[in-house]
C-alpha cells in the first residue's frame, strides 16, 4: 500500500477564483492520477501527472482549466482554475500499487464547494 | 468504448448476504476490480478478478464470467459498517493503469 495525503481536505471558494490541491505520496511512484467525483456520481479520470513532462489529459479536460504539476516522483498538484459551481466535486489523486494497475490507492480527497 | 452498469441502490439487513452485480461492455478486457467508498472517504480496493470464477477474501467474494461480461461482489454476514458505495472498474485498453468506473451501487444495511 501507500500513504497519500492531500491538502486541503476541503474548501469553499468563490466563483472565478482558483484552488491548488496538493497530493503527497510516501514513496516514489512513476504514475499519479487525478480523478473527479461529482456529488453522488462515479469517478472520472481527469489526467495523468507525468514527472518531467506535461500531464496527459482525458477527453473533456484541458490544461487551461486544470493545470497540473509533477515536480518529482512523490508530489503533484492540481489547480482548478476560474471556478464555477459546476466544479464542486471531490478531487482525488491515486497511484497504482500493482503491476498493471488493477489495484490503485487513493488519497483522502479534497472536497471543493464553489459558491 | 467501455462502459459498466450497476444497480444504483441495494438495501439489506444486518447478517444477511447481498450480491452487487456489474455488467460491462468493452472491446477488450483485462479484468474487473471492486472498490468500496464510505461517505466522505476515499475509494478502497477490495478485489480483482482476471479469470473466471470466485475469489474469496473474508466476508467478501467476487465473481467473474468473461463469457457473459458479468461480475458480482458478494458480501456475507452483513454488518452496519458495510453501508457504503461499491464501484466496479475495468482497466482501459489503451492503458491498464487508467480505470473506468461503474456508476456505483449504494448499499444500505439496516438493523
Amino acid at each position: 500500500s501507500a500513504v497519500i495525503s492531500q491538502k486541503p481536505s476541503r474548501d469553499i471558494c468563490q466563483r472565478g477564483t482558483s484552488l491548488t490541491i496538493q497530493c503527497q505520496v510516501d514513496s516514489q511512484v512513476t504514475m499519479m492520477f487525478w480523478y473527479r467525483q461529482q456529488p453522488g456520481q462515479s469517478l472520472t479520470l481527469i489526467a495523468t501527472a507525468n514527472q518531467g513532462s506535461e500531464a496527459t489529459y482525458e477527453s473533456g479536460f484541458v490544461i487551461d482549466k486544470f493545470p497540473i504539476s509533477r515536480p518529482n516522483l512523490t508530489f503533484s498538484t492540481l489547480t482548478v482554475s476560474n471556478m464555477s459551481p459546476e466544479d464542486s466535486s471531490i478531487y482525488l489523486c491515486s497511484v497504482p500499487i500493482t503491476v498493471g494497475g488493477n489495484e490503485q490507492f487513493f488519497g483522502p480527497g479534497t472536497r471543493l464547494t464553489v459558491l | 468504448g467501455q462502459s459498466l452498469e450497476q444497480p444504483s441502490e441495494v438495501t439489506a439487513v444486518e447478517g444477511a448476504i447481498v450480491q452487487i452485480n456489474c455488467t460491462y461492455q468493452t472491446s477488450g478486457f483485462y479484468g474487473l476490480s471492486w472498490y468500496q467508498q464510505h461517505d466522505g472517504g476515499a475509494p478502497t480496493f477490495l478485489s480483482y478478478n482476471a479469470l473466471d470464477g470466485l475469489e474469496e477474501t473474508g466476508r467478501f467474494s467476487s465473481f467473474l464470467s468473461r463469457s457473459d461480461s458479468y461480475g458480482y461482489l458478494l458480501l456475507q454476514e452483513l454488518q452496519m459498517k458495510d453501508s457504503a458505495s461499491y464501484f466496479c472498474a475495468v482497466p482501459r485498453m489503451d492503458s491498464s493503469y487508467k480505470l473506468i468506473f461503474g456508476s456505483g451501487t449504494r448499499l444500505l444495511v439496516r438493523p
